[in-house]
């Protein structure tokens, strides 16, 4: 089945440095999201991309659904410490738009270092 | 407030007795999922519902039961739970179509 490759798996920072953090697909999407993830809760969603080339922020968060619709980015800037938690990409594929099915990407764990 | 809820938070049952894990939302949302959550394997869905009596088998529905009589009520049912259902589970709703999805805080559930 579809899968997606979320990278890097984990990242240690000091605060006030960015972050990157990307998923790719072997196929296209039609829907890119990201989550955070903080211990003991459900993910939160953070950004929604609906088109090619899509750039959109939040706050200190930038997020871009890829040309190719196989790929997205999330920006960190100017990181603080309670950016800590996993982040998380979700891709909708074309024709799931019925089942809501979304593909997750493996997760980033991000620490912060004050 | 906005929410999904999801009771309990946390159980330790034993294998073979019969669970519910109740999951509410207050955005009337059409669209609401299960998914799992276990180490190295991500997220997977387990069912989801478009409506009112309409559900769905997910990616991973064995071993699991789900209905939905109310557009805000989603329960999961476990007839009978077996130790590699031991998991942390959570639920979801978005707006039709499926666009967003909103998870609930999650159910941490051990099967002995």
């Amino acid at each position: 089945g579809q899968q997606l490759n979320q990278s890097p798996q984990s990242m240690f920072i000091q605060e006030g440095e960015d972050v990157s953090m990307n998923c790719t697909s072997s196929s296209i999407f039609n829907t890119w999201l990201w989550y955070k993830q903080d211990p003991g809760e459900g993910p939160v969603l953070l950004i929604a991309l609906y088109k090619a080339g899509e750039l959109t922020s939040n706050g200190r968060l930038t997020a871009q659904f890829g040309i190719t619709r196989k790929d997205s980015f999330l920006n960190i800037s100017a990181s603080i410490p309670s950016d800590v938690g996993i982040y998380f990409c979700a891709g909708r594929a074309p024709g799931s738009s019925n089942t809501g099915k979304l593909i997750f990407g493996q997760g980033t764990t991000l620490q912060v270092k004050p | 407030e906005a929410q999904v809820t999801q009771n309990p938070r946390y159980l330790i049952t034993v294998t073979g007795k019969k669970l519910t894990v109740t999951c509410s939302q207050n955005m009337n949302h059409e669209y609401m999922s299960w998914y799992r959550q276990d180490p190295g394997l991500g997220l997977r869905q387990i069912y989801y519902s478009m409506n009112v009596e309409v559900t769905d088998k997910g990616d991973v529905p064995e071993g699991y039961k789900v209905s939905r009589k109310e557009k805000r009520n989603f329960p999961l049912i476990l007839e009978s739970p077996s130790p590699n259902q031991t998991s942390l589970y959570f639920c979801a709703s978005s707006n039709r179509p499926p666009h967003e999805q909103y998870f609930g805080p999650g159910t941490r559930l051990t099967v002995t």
